[in-house]
This record gives C-alpha cells, sequence and structure tokens, in this order.
C-alpha cells in the first residue's frame, strides 16, 4: 500500500529556532501534499495544501512566514517551523494525495512529528 | 465543505458491534463520505468511503441512506485495539485545493473487556 514517511518523529528544539520536518511518499507520486497541525485532545487542522512546483496555499489564519513549506519534487515536502515558541508546540502531520485510484481523493497520512518548543 | 456532526465518544465491550453515525445535512451531489481512523500519537488511517447505499471492506460497513444526510459505519465485533477516534468526513471528489479535507470533532470509541 501507499506509504507516507516523515522524519523527524519527534523534536525537541529552543524558542526561535527553526525546525524542518520533511514529507515523503516513498512508493507514490503525490503532486499534491497537505499540512495539518493537531493539539492534546484535539481534531486535525489544515494548515496549508502544497502542490509540487507551486506555492502552497494556506489555510485562513496560518501565517506562511512562519510556517515555510515547499514541495520540490513529487515525493518530497517540507515544513519549515520558522523562530519556533512554545506555542507551536503541537503534531504536525502531513498527508499525499493519490490522484488516481478506486477511491476519490483517498490521503494517506504520515505518523506525525511531535514538536516540542521549550 | 458539508459540515459533519457525531457523537464525541462511545463506548463498547469487546466483541460487540459498534454503529457510529455521522450527520450531514448539507452534502452535496458530488461528495464522497469517507471514514478515518486516528490512534494516539499516529496520523489517521483510511477505514472506507462510500457515495450511496452500502460498501462493506474487511474491516468495517458503511451504510448510507438514500437522502445521504447521514451515514453510519459499522465495526463488527470490536476488540481493545480497535480503541482509537473515527473521523467522518464529506468532500468532493476532485483535485488540487477541492481535495482539501476537514476533519471534525471525531468520536473517541473506548473499547473494554
Amino acid at each position: 500500500g501507499a506509504v507516507v514517511s516523515q522524519h523527524p518523529s519527534r523534536v525537541i528544539c529552543k524558542s526561535g529556532t527553526s525546525v524542518k520536518i520533511e514529507c515523503r511518499s516513498l512508493d507514490f507520486q503525490a503532486t499534491t501534499m497537505f499540512w495539518y497541525r493537531q493539539f492534546p485532545k484535539k481534531s486535525l487542522m489544515l494548515m496549508a495544501t502544497s502542490n509540487e512546483g507551486s506555492k502552497a496555499t494556506y489555510e485562513q489564519g496560518v501565517e506562511k512566514d512562519k510556517f515555510l513549506i515547499n514541495h520540490a519534487s513529487l515525493t518530497l515536502s517540507t515544513l519549515t517551523v520558522t523562530s519556533a515558541h512554545p506555542e507551536d508546540s503541537s503534531f504536525y502531520i502531513c498527508s499525499a494525495r493519490i490522484g488516481t485510484g478506486p477511491f476519490y481523493n483517498e490521503q494517506f497520512f504520515g505518523p506525525g512529528t511531535r514538536l516540542t518548543v521549550l | 465543505l458539508a459540515k459533519t456532526t457525531q457523537p464525541i465518544s462511545m463506548d463498547s465491550y469487546e466483541g460487540q458491534e459498534v454503529n457510529i453515525t455521522c450527520s450531514h445535512n448539507n452534502i452535496a451531489t458530488n461528495d464522497y463520505i469517507t471514514w478515518y481512523q486516528q490512534f494516539p500519537s499516529q496520523g489517521p488511517r483510511f477505514i472506507i468511503q462510500g457515495y450511496k447505499t452500502k460498501v462493506t471492506n474487511e474491516v468495517a460497513s458503511l451504510f448510507i441512506p438514500a437522502d445521504r444526510k447521514s451515514s453510519t459505519l459499522s465495526l463488527p465485533r470490536v476488540s481493545l485495539s480497535d480503541t482509537a477516534v473515527y473521523y467522518c468526513l464529506v468532500h468532493p471528489g476532485g483535485d488540487g485545493t477541492a481535495s482539501k479535507l476537514t476533519f471534525g470533532t471525531g468520536t473517541r470509541l473506548q473499547v473494554t473487556l
């Protein structure tokens, strides 16, 4: 089946530093990837839609200069949290969409990255 | 995007059948219904998808009435490992920005012995 990986699985950083999270589709090409954020006991919140070779589309209220998204290839998207602060501590999850297959708009999710900002 | 409403939580004993109902009164003609399962500190996992009537796979069944304003995920004979949050999503089957998913609150299922 389609597998999506994320790296790192967890990261702890100091306030003010930048952190990069990678999302890879391992056995398929994904023209569209999505980034979500999830706080404890809460639902997933879509942050942005990432299309290969073009600028990401950010959801309302998400600062594009703080959460930099790059989708340079059909198998890799990166999310960089710039100048991280404790309130950015969260569980970040990516997903990749397969454009073909039996299910419409089926998205495969990565295992998530736990970010803790001290 | 159609708004979904589902119970916040449900409890069940191991071996029982669990039915989780989701309301989506303003579902559009080209919308599909998809259910995801999420364990703590993991990404969601696709369970099942349907458009109308009944869909069954190796892990669940999805019942959709003719008006499509609701849907019911049926998990047969649950086990402790089915304890998770279940999300009902309604979304178009299109491309690009139309393919984004909106997660609701989900239903937290707790299975006990």
